[in-house]
């Protein structure tokens, strides 16, 4: 198994652009979620899924789309990217049967200029 | 508002000290407290609580809840300098899963 994957691992954009953060398991998880990362902040919580079709906002779900079409895959959109989404971005996901213990990625750097 | 706050933010000790690391929280509708380490990259699941009182155990690692106060404690004996990390408290509640800003613990040969 490859557990969970994120691509890119870094990334540039510039203000108002567009881009789209992959995230896949193969795990068979149901739950998958979004997470970003800030100095001094801890892990803020932007949208999650708990199976295919269905989403729902997290803590800091403005400037952020999610889709979840298979059990599989999660991608975060950037719908225009702004300086304050400059972060690391975390995907993670966990089994139903032990929905508490997450399995993350090894994150996405975003820089916005 | 939920909230989860962890003491200290920093800390440094030499290989064979014992720590205690400290997770208070208030959140509604509270299902259970999780422990992380962050090394370089990817937090990794150390344990999950969710009863008071009682004690979760892994090897040098231990921690405990306290349901009536809204705190947890990680105690980490004898360390080692592969126990340096960004250790990580969450609280889960009905919606919601809120991260603590973490606790950078350095162990000095």
């Amino acid at each position: 198994n490859a557990g969970v994957t994120q691509t890119p691992k870094f990334q540039v954009l510039k203000t108002g652009q567009s881009m789209t953060l992959q995230c896949a398991q193969d795990m068979n998880h149901e739950y998958m979620s979004w997470y970003r990362q800030d100095p001094g902040m801890g892990l803020r919580l932007i949208h999650y899924s708990v199976g295919a079709g269905i989403t729902d906002q997290g803590e800091v779900p403005n400037g952020y789309n999610v889709s979840r079409s298979t059990t599989e895959d999660f991608p975060l959109r950037l719908l225009s990217a702004a300086p304050s989404q400059t972060s690391v971005y975390f995907c993670a996901s966990s089994p139903p049967a032990n929905a508490h213990e997450q399995y993350f990625g090894p994150g996405t750097r975003l820089t916005v200029t | 508002e939920d909230k989860v706050v962890q003491s200290p933010l920093s800390l440094v000790v030499h290989e064979g000290d014992t720590v205690t690391l400290n997770c208070s929280y208030e959140v509604t509708n509270f299902r259970s407290l999780l422990w992380y380490k962050q090394e370089k990259k990817a937090p990794t699941f150390l344990f999950m609580l969710t009863s008071s009182g009682i004690e979760k155990k892994s090897g040098r690692l231990s921690s405990i809840l306290d349901k009536k106060e809204l705190f947890s404690i990680l105690n980490i004996t004898a360390t080692q300098t592969g126990d340096s990390a960004i250790y990580l408290c969450a609280v889960e509640s009905a919606n919601d899963m809120r991260f603590g800003a973490g606790t950078r613990l350095t162990v000095k040969p």
